[in-house]
């Protein structure tokens, strides 16, 4: 069990620019989510994925972002035209059919809009 | 929709005490109520959770008690060590949710001085 996998780690863009992350779930998990963290806050759901199906998005994701996961393993989540309010923490999570309630969350990527 | 209010935001205790953090949710239907525990440049990493058919669950010194007619939900750190000094995250789950689009509180910083 290798843990869920984020890249990059950090990424420090400029405004107006398009950013893209990668994440890399526990390999038997079928189940993927986004969250977005901001400092002093707790993670706020952007979106998930059951296999390849995305299933629930959440107000929060505007039309400039957009989440696949082609094959049902990794994902990544795009960001279009990066505005400064999109400084924060994109944390993936994944589970289980079984456990699906227990998220296991990467150690997401710091991303920070000049 | 669901909203978690949790308090307080920082406590600081002496290493061997109990440290307790309350957290109030809205939506009586919630069913599902993790505790997520954060480490500086880490992603949260679930350290407990109770269903709302449960009052109370237990893990070595670490508990959970779930008050449903108040809608509260508490954790209990006993005998505190330095290494429980982090942020912790409590979540409910919403009704009609994934079950994986958790609404978490804000966090609460806890210290444990050697």
């Amino acid at each position: 069990d290798t843990g869920v996998s984020q890249n990059p780690r950090h990424k420090i863009t400029k405004r107006g620019q398009n950013v893209t992350f990668r994440c890399d779930p526990i390999s038997e998990h079928n189940r993927l989510y986004w969250y977005r963290q901001t400092l002093g806050q707790g993670p706020e759901f952007l979106t998930y994925f059951q296999n390849e199906a995305q299933l629930e998005k959440s107000r929060l994701l505007s039309d400039r972002f957009s989440a696949e996961r082609p094959k049902g393993s990794f994902s990544t989540l795009e960001i279009q035209r990066t505005e400064q309010g999109d400084s924060a923490m994109y944390l993936c999570a994944s589970s289980s059919t079984g456990g699906r309630e227990k998220l296991f969350f990467g150690s997401g990527t710091q991303l920070s809009v000049l | 929709g669901e909203n978690v209010e949790q308090h307080p935001s920082t406590l600081s205790v002496q290493e061997g005490d109990s440290a307790v953090i309350k957290c109030t949710y809205s939506d009586s239907a919630s069913n599902y109520f993790p505790w997520y525990k954060q480490e500086l440049g880490k992603g949260p990493q679930l350290i407990i959770d109770i269903r709302s058919n449960v009052g109370e669950k237990k893990d070595q010194r670490i508990a959970v008690t779930l008050n449903k007619t108040a809608k509260h939900f508490s954790l209990h750190i006993t005998e505190t060590q330095p290494e429980d000094s982090a942020v912790y995250f409590c979540a409910a789950s919403p009704t009609g949710g994934s079950q994986g689009n958790l609404i978490f509180g804000k966090g609460t910083k806890l210290s444990v001085k050697p």
